[in-house]
């Protein structure tokens, strides 16, 4: 079946730049996600990349993908205390208008002064 | 309205008590998802809709759960006879295309 992984904790300094990767099975996957969660609160949706393409950038925010390797990454630039937060990676399928996602199990970004 | 709400935010139950999660949609979503987060897990999808049908209920872990939309907009997720392996954080998402907007979740706490 589906899986995806991800590393579980990263500590970056402020100012630094932040990378958070991300490995999926589904070599049918249509979108891949990036979601932010912030102690107490829901997932808030921070980008998402089609399959057919390789990089797109938002700001602070670089996602690249590895299509052959099926492999995800999220870069943050001039990482800030505010980005502490767990962030976790998902893929979906789309079908029939059907867009269920499969999560990782989140990656726990640390920013330290 | 703004966003996706669920109700209520905190719940603690004893051990066999049903329980209730509701879920009010953005306005206009017709697709609706429900997911259980674990401690230190991931998301775990349980349930989709399509308007008031459900055709992905593969995710929901027994005959215990059941949950049900009426009128295109509001979800409940029943639990019936709760128990403790039931306690985790239940979020629930509406979608329009490609996105799905979560709402803040509800803690079920069972004792």
């Amino acid at each position: 079946g589906e899986d995806v992984e991800q590393s579980l904790f990263l500590s970056v300094r402020e100012g630094d730049s932040s990378v958070i990767n991300c490995t999926y099975t589904d070599s049918s996957s249509t979108y891949l996600y990036w979601y932010k969660q912030e102690p107490g609160a829901g997932l808030q949706l921070l980008t998402y990349i089609f399959s057919n393409m390789d990089m797109k950038q938002d700001q602070r925010l670089t996602v690249l993908l590895n299509k052959k390797d099926k492999h995800l990454s999220l870069r943050i630039a001039d990482t800030q205390t505010g980005d502490s937060a767990i962030y976790f990676c998902a893929e979906s399928t789309v079908s029939g208008g059907y867009n269920k996602l499969i999560f990782g199990a989140g990656t726990r970004l640390a920013v330290h002064p | 309205g703004a966003g996706v709400s669920q109700s209520p935010s905190n719940k603690v139950t004893e051990k066999g008590k049903d329980v209730e999660l509701r879920c009010d949609p953005i306005s206009g979503h017709t697709a609706l998802y429900w997911y259980r987060q674990s401690l230190g897990q991931g998301l775990e999808f349980l349930i989709y809709f399509q308007g008031n049908s459900a055709p992905d209920k593969s995710g929901l872990p027994s005959d215990r759960f059941s949950a049900e939309r009426t009128g295109g907009s509001v979800s409940t997720l029943t639990i019936q006879r709760t128990q403790q392996e039931d306690s985790a954080v239940y979020l629930c998402a509406s979608s329009s295309l490609n996105e799905q907007f979560f709402g803040p979740g509800t803690r079920l706490t069972v004792l």
